[in-house]
């Protein structure tokens, strides 16, 4: 059964900083990975989605990059800004981590 | 993309009643599945829902306590039975167009209190 392991469980940073939230998954064997964003009391929005035959995938100041092989991937969150505070989501569909809670203070 | 709507959006239930979510998709979908997210924590896949036969459900959730419809592959209702307080939860619907290169796709979720 997949696994999906989250670290940092939270992080707290001031603005400006470069960030890594980490991801790992027990069975290599996925279709792909997705990381959300959820804010308090909110739903999820998805942030970035690597399907299994990519290494990486890029929006504005996120990147996300898969190794499948590891079973690894990671978020980079580049020049953080306070309105990037927020829980962090990773997922190998169906399953979810339990998240990274990020709050950038000013 | 796609748009999902849950109904109802939250609601605030007596101890020992049931009540049923609603997730209509806006397109048709393969794979539909719902969620629960207790306070302060991550998302517990419940059971995917499978069209025109019964849900397949996770370890630690029982159709007699989950019941699931999918009637067709726009559609799917989730029911509480039963309820106490350690039901209360935020349920979530959630869709992929397809099975192995499916985008998860999220409804806004339906925030239930149980006193």
């Amino acid at each position: 059964k997949q696994e999906v392991t989250q670290i940092p469980a939270a992080l707290s940073v001031p603005e400006g900083e470069n960030l890594v939230l980490n991801c790992s998954f027990t069975d290599s064997a996925i279709y792909n990975l997705q990381w959300f964003r959820q804010d308090p009391g909110k739903g999820l929005t998805s942030l970035l989605l690597i399907q299994s035959s990519q290494r990486e995938q890029t929006s504005g100041r996120l990147n996300a990059s898969l190794d499948k092989s590891s079973g690894r991937s990671t978020l980079y969150i580049a020049a953080s800004q306070p309105g990037d505070s927020a829980t962090y989501l990773c997922a190998v569909p169906p399953t979810f981590g339990r998240g990274t809670s990020l709050i950038v203070h000013p | 993309s796609a748009v999902i709507s849950q109904k109802p959006s939250r609601d605030i239930c007596q101890r020992g009643t049931s009540l049923t979510i609603q997730c209509q998709v806006d397109s048709q979908v393969t794979m539909m599945f719902w969620y629960r997210q207790q306070p302060g924590q991550s998302l517990t896949l419940i059971a995917t829902a499978n069209q025109g036969s019964e849900a397949t459900y996770e370890s630690g959730f029982v159709i007699d306590k989950f019941p699931i419809s999918r009637p067709n592959l726009t559609f799917s209702t989730l029911t509480v039975s039963n309820m106490s307080p350690e039901d209360s939860s935020i349920y979530l619907c959630s869709v992929a167009r397809e099975f192995d290169t499916g985008e998860l796709f999220f409804g806004e979720g339906s925030r239930l209190t149980v006193l």
